[in-house]
């Protein structure tokens, strides 16, 4: 597609309920991210995807939240048991993963996020 | 691991006024900078960044920063602002090494006046 897509675009909850949250990466690209984004702050990321395989799920915050990438391209976060601390804006991004000699050039560009309320 | 600071929260200019956001990292290692945006009710969209090379890289809508290694700061600048710049302006870092995670700042809102 043109950009990154993500839904649902709103998704309210209740405490203890599970959901999943979907990202469609840009056509071609290989690398995937997703960040969290609560209200004054910037994003802060979660988990990277290369491909299939999570290379980076440092910034995940607990056991609850859990992502897939199951054919390398459509991504779902998942988090079980929901708590009101969960609620924020989850932003998923794109990148063609380039990479130079000594470093990367990469650019990630994202999606419009989903707004998760958790009451 | 990297930390980004931006210290101006909220910024009020009135148009026609020359803009400067303040950004400064934490990091030892090379890095690569970024500025995005995100405008009322839109999505973060990337203004600028830097990789390597001049260090005074241009970006859209008429915007610049300036790389400067020595005081681990990436500022934004535009000479003459607009009322359509009005928006949240996020710097952020990544290491240029193996590691792929962009470190945001906090942000700042840019409000300008009519």
């Amino acid at each position: 597609g043109a950009g990154v897509s993500q839904t649902p675009s709103n998704k309210v909850t209740e405490k203890g309920k599970y959901v999943e949250l979907r990202c469609d990466p840009i056509s071609g690209h290989t690398a995937l991210y997703w960040y969290r984004q609560s209200l004054g702050q910037g994003p802060e990321f979660l988990i990277y995807f290369q491909g299939t395989g999570a290379a980076d799920d440092s910034g995940l915050p607990n056991d609850r939240f859990f992502a897939v990438r199951p054919e390398g391209s459509v991504s779902t976060l998942k988090i079980q048991r929901t708590e009101r601390g969960d609620s924020a804006v989850y932003l998923c991004a794109s990148s063609p993963a380039l990479t130079i000699a000594g470093g990367s050039t990469d650019t990630q560009y994202f999606g419009p996020g989903t707004r998760l309320t958790v009451l | 691991a990297q930390s980004v600071s931006q210290h101006n929260h909220h910024v009020i200019l009135s148009e026609a006024a020359s803009l400067e956001l303040g950004c400064n990292y934490s990091y030892g290692g090379t890095v690569n900078l970024f500025w995005y945006v995100q405008y009322p009710g839109q999505h973060l969209q990337l203004l600028l960044k830097y990789f390597s090379g001049d260090p005074l890289v241009k970006g859209i809508k008429g915007f610049e920063a300036e790389f400067i290694k020595s005081k681990f700061s990436f500022n934004l600048r535009k000479p003459s602002v607009q009322w359509s710049d009005t928006a949240e302006y996020f710097c952020a870092v990544t290491a240029s090494g193996s590691a792929r995670q962009l470190t945001f700042g906090s942000g700042t809102q840019l409000t300008v006046l009519p």
